[in-house]
């Protein structure tokens, strides 16, 4: 069974950093792409980043929104994925899922999802 | 950025209804588009990817039609656990966006 388990969040200072971890269980980890997706409180969904899986290193994708505060990496070993956040604003408070790529179709479906995890961003 | 509109933002229905509801890009996608259904507190859960490829273990009461800029989400008759909000979203490029959901609600 597939498995997608965040952790990291919180409460944190505008212009502060965290760092959102999640655990992978279910299925060969190195071979997909992940993406970090947020949902802000009672608005809809943004997706905010997406790391390559797969062989010969891995490529990322941010958001705008994020481009040069948040950092995505993973370590295949460990089957974690995780979101570096740094510079922290009150616009990114949201909660935040993990959610890996739906194989075998050529573009980027989500096919599982973490329950999420609320970052909260104080001013 | 491609743009996602939905429509409507919010529909009252019925057990058993016929429920429709509409995606717009902003720009021609082909049929690279994908269909969530969320309910309140949970992760949001694929129904339909590339247009009309229904997910494994969903309804057949869902549907989904369309290419290019225009797209249709369609629930056949309503059922309780349906009540929920969709989602639309864009798989053509990155930034991957999402359009601003619809709330069937009774």
């Amino acid at each position: 069974e597939v498995q997608l388990l965040e952790s990291g969040g919180g409460l944190v200072q505008s212009g502060g950093s965290l760092r959102l971890s999640c655990a992978a269980s279910g299925f060969t980890f190195s071979t997909y792409a992940m993406s970090w997706v947020r949902q802000a409180p009672g608005k809809g969904l943004e997706w905010v980043s997406a790391i390559s899986g797969g062989g010969g290193g891995s490529s990322t994708s941010y958001a705008d929104s994020v481009k040069g505060r948040f950092i995505i990496s993973r370590d295949n070993s460990k089957d974690t994925l995780y979101l570096q956040m740094n510079s922290l604003r009150a616009e990114d408070t949201a909660v935040y899922y993990c959610a890996k790529r739906l194989p075998a179709v050529g573009a980027t479906y989500f096919d599982y999802w973490g329950q999420g995890i609320l970052v909260t961003v104080s001013s | 950025d491609i743009q996602m509109t939905q429509s409507p933002s919010s529909v009252s229905a019925s057990v058993g209804d016929r429920v429709t509801i509409t995606c717009r890009a902003s720009q021609g996608i082909s049929s690279w588009l994908a269909w969530y259904q969320q309910k309140p507190g949970k992760a949001p859960q694929l129904l339909i990817s590339v247009a009309s490829s229904l997910q494994s273990g969903v309804p057949s009461r869902f549907s989904g039609s369309g290419s290019g800029t225009d797209f249709t989400l369609t629930i056949s008759s309503l059922q309780p656990e349906d009540f929920a909000t969709y989602y639309c979203q864009q798989a053509k490029s990155f930034p991957l966006t999402f359009g601003g959901g619809t709330k069937v609600e009774i």
